[in-house]
C-alpha cells in the first residue's frame, strides 16, 4: 500500500489566496485526520471524518477554513481567504477503524507557507 | 482539559545506551495512548499503541509502559543507534476521542 497521499507537499501562496490542501487515506480505512502543526502549538487536531462524515471539527481555527470528504478515498481541507498565520504543516492521517482503537497511519504533510 | 507533557525536551546519548522517554497527562480518562516518532521534514510514524487497559507494549528494542492512574507512560529504548535520532511523540485518545499530542522529545543517538 502507497500509504497516505497528500498534495502539495509544498505550497507557497499570498495573503488572502485561496489554498486547497488534498489527502488521500489508505484504502480501506474508514477514519480520516486533519492536523496542524506549528512550533508554538505543536500538533492540533483540526478535524476528523468517520464514513466520510464529519465527526468532530471543533478545532477548526475559524470560518476561513472547511473540509470536506466526498468519498472514502479523497478529501480536502481549504482555507480561503488565507492569512500568514495559516502557515504551518498540514498532515492527513488515516485509521482502519473506530477512532478509540486502532493506530493512525500519517502522510508526509503538506508545508504551507503564506506570504 | 487534557495536557500532555514530554520530559526531557531535548536529549543527546552515545551510541550503545539505554534511554527512557517520558510522558505525563492531566486526565486518566483516556481510551489509548500512543508513541509515534516524526523524522525532520516527515510525517508521524506509529511506534506503539497501550490500550487503556494494557500496563505495556513491545517491539523490538522499544517498550513502553502506561500508568494510567498517575498519568504517566514511558517510552524505554534498548541498545540505543544513530538511526534512533528523531523526535518521540506521545498522543492520549481523550473521551471525546480526540489524539492530544505532547511537544515531542528530540533525541540525537551520537555514534
Amino acid at each position: 500500500d502507497a500509504g497516505v497521499i497528500q498534495s502539495p507537499r509544498h505550497e507557497v501562496t499570498e495573503m488572502g489566496q485561496e489554498v486547497t490542501l488534498r489527502c488521500k487515506p489508505i484504502s480501506g480505512h474508514n477514519s480520516l485526520f486533519w492536523y496542524r502543526q506549528t512550533m508554538m502549538r505543536g500538533l492540533e487536531l483540526l478535524i476528523y471524518f468517520n464514513n466520510n462524515v464529519p465527526i468532530d471539527d471543533s478545532g477548526m481555527p475559524e470560518d476561513r477554513f472547511s473540509a470536506k470528504m466526498p468519498n472514502a478515498s479523497f478529501s480536502t481541507l481549504k482555507i480561503q481567504p488565507s492569512e500568514p498565520r495559516d502557515s504551518a504543516v498540514y498532515f492527513c492521517a488515516s485509521s482502519p477503524g473506530g477512532a478509540s482503537r486502532e493506530k493512525l497511519f500519517f502522510g508526509s504533510g503538506t508545508q504551507l507557507s503564506v506570504l | 482539559k487534557q495536557e500532555v507533557t514530554q520530559i526531557p525536551a531535548a536529549l543527546s546519548v552515545p551510541e550503545g545506551e539505554n534511554l527512557v522517554l517520558n510522558c505525563s497527562f492531566t486526565d486518566s480518562a483516556i481510551y489509548n495512548l500512543q508513541w509515534f516518532r516524526q523524522d525532520p521534514g516527515k510525517g508521524l510514524t506509529s511506534l506503539l499503541l497501550i490500550q487503556s487497559s494494557q500496563r505495556e507494549q513491545t517491539s523490538g528494542r522499544l517498550n513502553a509502559s502506561l500508568d494510567k492512574s498517575s498519568g504517566r507512560s514511558t517510552l524505554y529504548i534498548a541498545a540505543s543507534q544513530p538511526g534512533d535520532s528523531a523526535t518521540y511523540l506521545c498522543a492520549v485518545m481523550d473521551s471525546s476521542y480526540k489524539l492530544i499530542f505532547g511537544s515531542g522529545t528530540r533525541l540525537l543517538v551520537r555514534p
